[in-house]
C-alpha cells in the first residue's frame, strides 16, 4: 500500500514557468486536497476535492489550478510560477466522515521559484 | 472566514515536564482533528473529536474538545525527546459539517531539551 505519492519531491522553476504537481492515492479516499506550507503560517489549503469530478477553492486558491478525473489523482497546476509560491507542498486524502479518520498526507514536493 | 488559532506558537520544554497547546475557532466546529508534524516531515493524524466535552487519551497524549465547540486542547504528560514536532488543530472549514475542507491552525512547535 504506497499510500499518497507525491512527484516531484523537489523542483526548481523561473519566475513565469508553468508545471503540474502530481498526487496519486491508493486507498479509494473520496477526500483529496492540496496545501501549502511556509514559515509561521501552517497549512494553508489551496484546492480541495470531495470526489472525482468535484473541485473546489481554499483560503489561497489563486495562481493554481486543480482537476480530478479520477479518485486515484489530484493534480495541482501552477499557472505562471512566481516568487511568492515557493513553499512546501503537501497532497492529502481522506475517507468520507468516520471518527476514526484524517488526512493521510503524501512526503510533500519542495518549490523554489527564482 | 473561518479562523482556527494556535497558542502557543512556540514552546521550550525540559524533558519530564508538561505541554499544553490549545485551539480556539471563530465558529462552531462539528469536530476537530489533531496532527503531529516532526520536523523535515509530513502531517501524521493523532486523533479526531466529535462530541461536545470530548475527553480521548492516548498514552501520555489527552485530548479535550470544548462543551461550546470552539476550542480544543492536547496536553502531554512528562514530555520526552520523541515528543519533538509542530501539532496543529484542523477542523471543518467554514460552512461545512464534513472535513472535505480542513482548515489547520498555525501550528505550535515543540522543542524538548533533554
Amino acid at each position: 500500500n504506497a499510500g499518497v505519492t507525491q512527484t516531484p519531491k523537489f523542483q526548481v522553476l523561473k519566475t513565469g514557468q508553468s508545471m503540474t504537481l502530481q498526487c496519486a492515492q491508493d486507498m479509494n479516499h473520496e477526500y483529496m486536497s492540496w496545501y501549502r506550507q511556509d514559515p509561521g503560517m501552517g497549512l494553508r489549503l489551496i484546492h480541495y476535492s470531495v470526489g472525482a469530478g468535484i473541485t473546489d477553492q481554499g483560503e489561497v486558491p489563486n495562481g493554481y489550478n486543480v482537476s480530478r478525473s479520477t479518485t486515484e489523482d489530484f493534480p495541482l497546476r501552477l499557472l505562471s510560477a512566481a516568487p511568492s509560491q515557493t513553499s512546501v507542498y503537501f497532497c492529502a486524502s481522506s475517507f468520507v466522515g468516520g471518527a476514526n479518520y484524517g488526512y493521510t498526507f503524501g512526503s510533500g514536493t519542495r518549490l523554489t521559484v527564482v | 472566514g473561518q479562523q482556527v488559532m494556535q497558542i502557543p506558537q512556540y514552546q521550550h520544554v525540559q524533558e519530564g515536564e508538561d505541554f499544553t497547546t490549545y485551539c480556539n475557532s471563530s465558529t462552531t466546529l462539528s469536530n476537530i482533528q489533531w496532527y503531529k508534524q516532526r520536523p523535515g516531515g509530513h502531517p501524521v493524524f493523532l486523533i479526531q473529536l466529535v462530541k461536545s466535552g470530548e475527553v480521548k487519551k492516548q498514552k501520555r497524549l489527552t485530548f479535550q474538545f470544548g462543551e461550546a465547540k470552539k476550542n480544543s486542547s492536547l496536553h502531554i504528560t512528562a514530555t520526552q525527546t520523541t515528543d519533538v514536532g509542530t501539532y496543529f488543530c484542523a477542523g471543518p472549514g467554514f460552512g461545512s459539517s464534513n472535513t472535505g475542507k480542513l482548515i489547520f491552525g498555525q501550528g505550535t512547535t515543540l522543542q524538548v531539551k533533554p
